[in-house]
């Protein structure tokens, strides 16, 4: 059974870090692109940022360039979003999710930035 | 950026019926590959988005045939038969034609 399973959210303060993990089973984690997908309370979907199979190539929204990284620990079949600098706007909870295809999604992990 | 417009059904829908949710996309979602990158995904209240359909119409693993996909390069439809209680809550399409992927608003279902 293929399970994704976030940790590392909670509350912290604007302009701080904080680091998200995904720990993947069930399936050949270093075959798959891996996504972050971001939802703000009572808000739509928002895709943040992907990462290949083997962590060659990463992409971002604009929002978070130069302040999140996406990646990856094939050995672990584990995901990572560090995020740095954060922001108000960044509170959300954050999914884990299989980034090629988005069929398989971890349960959510909630970040909220607040002073 | 690929602006993804979806459309607002009007809820509720009663159960048995059918119900047609739409995406529009501000540009082509095909591919040179010649498949269309748009997928489906519904989230029920308080859980995770389900894929539903990918390639704008080739349902997901496990996924009901109720649900079906269809579709031009910029207009999209998800056509629900006989709708249940269980399909209630908010769809969505998002675009994996190119970075940045973007999301539709979603647009919610409600069953009476």
């Amino acid at each position: 059974e293929v399970q994704l399973v976030e940790s590392g959210g909670g509350l912290v303060q604007p302009g701080r870090s904080m680091k998200l993990s995904c720990a993947a089973s069930g399936f050949t984690f270093s075959n798959y692109g891996m996504a972050w997908v971001r939802q703000a309370p009572t808000k739509g979907l928002e895709w943040v940022a992907t990462i290949s199979y083997d962590g060659s190539s990463t992409y971002y929204r604009d929002s978070v360039k130069g302040r999140f990284t996406i990646s990856r620990d094939n050995a672990k079949s584990t995901l990572y979003l560090q995020m740095n600098s954060l922001r108000s706007e960044d509170t959300a909870t954050y999914y884990c999710t299989t980034g090629s295809s988005f069929d398989y999604w971890g349960q959510g992990v909630m970040v909220t930035v607040s002073s | 950026d690929i602006v993804m417009t979806q459309g607002v059904l009007p809820n509720p829908v009663p159960s048995g019926e059918s119900a047609s949710i739409t995406c529009r996309s501000s540009k082509s979602l095909v591919y040179k590959d010649g498949k269309t990158y748009l997928n489906w995904f519904l989230q029920r209240p308080g859980q995770s988005p389900q894929l539903l359909t990918y390639w704008m119409s080739t349902r997901a693993s496990g996924v009901s045939d109720r649900f079906s996909g269809s579709g031009s390069g910029t207009y999209f439809t998800l056509k629900i038969s006989r709708v249940r209680a269980e399909d209630a809550g908010v769809y969505y399409c998002q675009q994996v034609r190119e970075y940045p992927l973007t999301f539709g608003s979603g647009t919610k279902l409600e069953i009476k």
